[in-house]
């Protein structure tokens, strides 16, 4: 069973710096793209970063471009989302999602219950 | 940056009605599109993918449409269960990213 655990989410003052873990377990991690989705409270999906199952293609959402950096470890079977910057508007629940194939660009299949961002002073 | 746009933004509907949603990209897109279905409280769940393909597991009731710029999504006989918001989303090979249409939330009429 595919299982995608986030962490590392809480309160933080604008300005400062957050990393998101994710746990993935019940499929082979190395074989697929993965990717960080956010969701404000009340709002739709904004995708946020993705990252090819080498980390030889990486994307960014122009929203945080220069701010948020994605990357994995396979060894660990483990995708991070280092957050800088953090401004009101990066509050959301963020999501860690599975991609459907190795590469950056496709469908995200499988979805972690999120880890809660909220960014006040 | 392509856009997705979901029409309507909300509706409200019956037990057993047909309902239809809809989702416009701003250039064409072939056949790149998925529906996802969103429960509150819940992670999405990936309905359809590649405009008309049903993922394993989803309800035959469910089925997708649509290429190049004008994609839907039909739920052939509504259940109780499928009160939720739905989302398409589209990726772009150049420059690599995703995106997501603003969310049709189907409520109880």
């Amino acid at each position: 069973e595919v299982q995608l655990v986030e962490s590392g989410g809480g309160l933080v003052q604008p300005g400062r710096s957050l990393r998101l873990s994710c746990a993935a377990s019940g499929f082979t991690f190395d074989d697929y793209a993965m990717h960080w989705v956010r969701q404000a409270p009340g709002k739709g999906l904004e995708w946020v970063s993705g990252i090819s199952w080498n980390s030889g293609s990486i994307g960014y959402a122009d929203s945080v471009k220069g701010r948020f950096t994605i990357s994995r470890d396979n060894a660990k079977n483990s995708l991070y989302l280092q957050m800088n910057s953090l401004r009101a508007e990066d509050t959301a629940l963020y999501y860690c999602a599975k991609d459907w194939n190795d590469i950056l660009t496709g469908y995200p299949d499988y979805w972690g219950q999120g880890t809660l961002v909220t960014v006040s002073s | 940056a392509i856009q997705l746009t979901q029409s309507p933004s909300s509706l409200s509907a019956s037990v057993g009605d047909r309902v239809t949603i809809t989702c416009r990209a701003s250039q064409g897109i072939s056949s790149a599109l998925a529906w996802y279905q969103q429960k509150p409280g819940k992670a999405p769940k990936l309905l359809i993918y590649d405009a008309s393909s049903l993922e394993s597991g989803v309800p035959s009731r469910f089925s997708g449409s649509g290429s190049g710029t004008d994609f839907t999504l039909t739920i052939s006989s509504l259940q109780p269960e499928d009160f939720a918001t739905y989302y398409c989303q589209q990726f772009n090979n150049y420059p690599e990213e995703l995106t997501f249409g603003g969310g049709t939330k189907v409520e109880i009429k």
